[in-house]
């Protein structure tokens, strides 16, 4: 069973940072594109970032270009997403999700975990 | 950037009824465009992809047409569980700059 497992959310002061991990399971965690979309509360969804299944292709919305960074190991089975410089607009649950197709490109998502809150408040 | 404007923003419709949702691109996807349900705490679920293909595991009653700027998410009769928030999404961009209709609330008449 394809499993995704989000962590890291917490509370954080704007200008803040949180790095967010996302545990893969029940599938070849290499073989697949990932992608991080976050959901204000309350709002619709938003992409955030992808990450190609050998991790060297990255790509970013322009909302968070410069401040984010996404990566992944392997080795680990481990999707994750550094947050540096965080905004109270960054507020939202954050959602690891994997690309339908093995060696393909990060386009659309069948699996996806259920979600870390992240609140950037003072 | 490419915009999607889904409508109406709230159907309200009866069990067994028919719903047709839209979603419109600022520019030609072709047919690079996804759906997905939520339901209330729950995450998003893969219905359709390639305009008009339905995932693994997603009844017949659910079926998306269109290409270009112009796509429709068809539910034929509605169930219960199908009252939902509906997202269409398009992949058109490389390198990927995916985004997100404001979605479609279904709700019970």
């Amino acid at each position: 069973e394809v499993q995704l497992l989000e962590s890291g959310g917490g509370l954080v002061q704007p200008g803040g940072s949180l790095r967010l991990s996302c545990e893969a399971s029940g599938f070849t965690f290499s073989s697949y594109a990932m992608t991080w979309v976050r959901q204000a509360p309350g709002k619709g969804l938003g992409w955030v970032s992808g990450i190609s299944d050998t991790g060297i292709s990255t790509y970013y919305a322009d909302s968070v270009k410069g401040r984010f960074t996404i990566s992944r190991d392997n080795s680990k089975n481990t999707l994750y997403l550094q947050m540096n410089s965080l905004r109270a607009e960054d507020t939202a649950v954050y959602y690891c999700a994997r690309a339908r197709t093995p060696r393909g490109v990060v386009n659309y998502f069948d699996y996806w975990g259920q979600g870390t809150l992240v609140t950037v408040s003072s | 950037e490419i915009v999607m404007t889904q409508s109406p923003a709230t159907l309200s419709v009866s069990p067994g009824e028919r719903a047709t949702l839209s979603c419109r691109a600022n520019q030609s996807l072709t047919s690079t465009l996804a759906w997905y349900q939520q339901k209330p705490g729950q995450a998003p679920r893969l219905l359709i992809y390639g305009a008009s293909t339905r995932a693994t595991g997603i009844p017949a009653r659910f079926s998306g047409s269109g290409s270009g700027t112009e796509f429709t998410l068809t539910i034929s009769s509605l169930q219960s569980e199908d009252f939902a928030v509906y997202y269409c999404q398009q992949y058109n961009n490389w390198p990927p700059a995916l985004t997100f209709g404001g979605g479609t609330k279904v709700e019970i008449k």
